[in-house]
């Protein structure tokens, strides 16, 4: 019964390294986002996609970017990772003004 | 002002008790709001959604809108050791499907 799913639940990476965070929808969603939550600081949207091959930033896409080459599929991309991207990464889907639906999140460690 | 603003809590509830939780947020054109629970360590999950003022029942839980006040509201009825949880509102951001998030309101039903 699972509807979005995130590739990983843990994950721990170097310093610098490229990682790849994957997220798949099986309800036909146009929209896909990739948010961070931090202690304190709440959910911030990092990137978003309402189609196909299309992204728009949200609010903290530094050091991040995104691929959205089928609908299902949005992933997101740490060009170099760095301990201040150490975070859990949730990833949501939803059609039109409909609440989003979460992944059941990626807890990623940077050391 | 933040966009979406929520009391941080926790508020404390002694079970069968009444919970109420609030919310304001600051974009007039918003439609679309929600409700999500959040458990330690997992992922939102949608509780709610209302769209029109006045109020909206699901089981135990109700939602209340109030546009021209800018305010929406969670009341859980019955409460139970099971509903502490955070709890998240979000609203649609400028007639987009963006989403902007509470920081949270933290729950605590006391047995």
């Amino acid at each position: 019964d699972v509807k979005v799913t995130q590739s990983s639940r843990y994950l721990v990476k170097r310093t610098g390294e490229k990682v790849f965070l994957e997220c798949v929808q099986d309800m036909d969603h146009e929209n896909m986002f990739w948010y961070r939550q931090d202690p304190g600081l709440g959910l911030r949207l990092i990137y978003f996609s309402y189609d196909v091959k299309m992204k728009e930033k949200g609010d903290i896409p530094e050091g991040y970017s995104v691929s959205r080459e089928k609908k299902e599929r949005f992933s997101l991309i740490l060009e170099s990772a760095s301990t201040n991207q150490t975070s859990m990464y949730l990833c949501a889907s939803s059609s039109g003004t409909r609440g989003y639906t979460f992944g059941s999140g990626t807890r990623l460690t940077v050391v | 002002q933040k966009e979406v603003e929520q009391n941080s809590g926790p508020l404390s509830v002694p079970e069968g008790a009444i919970a109420s939780l609030n919310c304001t947020y600051s974009d007039r054109g918003s439609q679309s709001f929600f409700w999500y629970r959040q458990y330690s360590g997992k992922s939102p999950e949608l509780i709610m959604s209302i769209y029109s003022n006045g109020d909206k029942e699901d089981g135990r839980f109700t939602a209340q809108l109030n546009k021209a006040s800018q305010y929406v509201s969670l009341l859980i009825r019955d409460s139970q050791p099971s509903d502490s949880a955070t709890y998240l509102c979000a609203v649609n951001w400028q007639y987009g499907n963006k989403l902007v998030f509470g920081a949270g309101t933290i729950l605590r039903v006391k047995s």
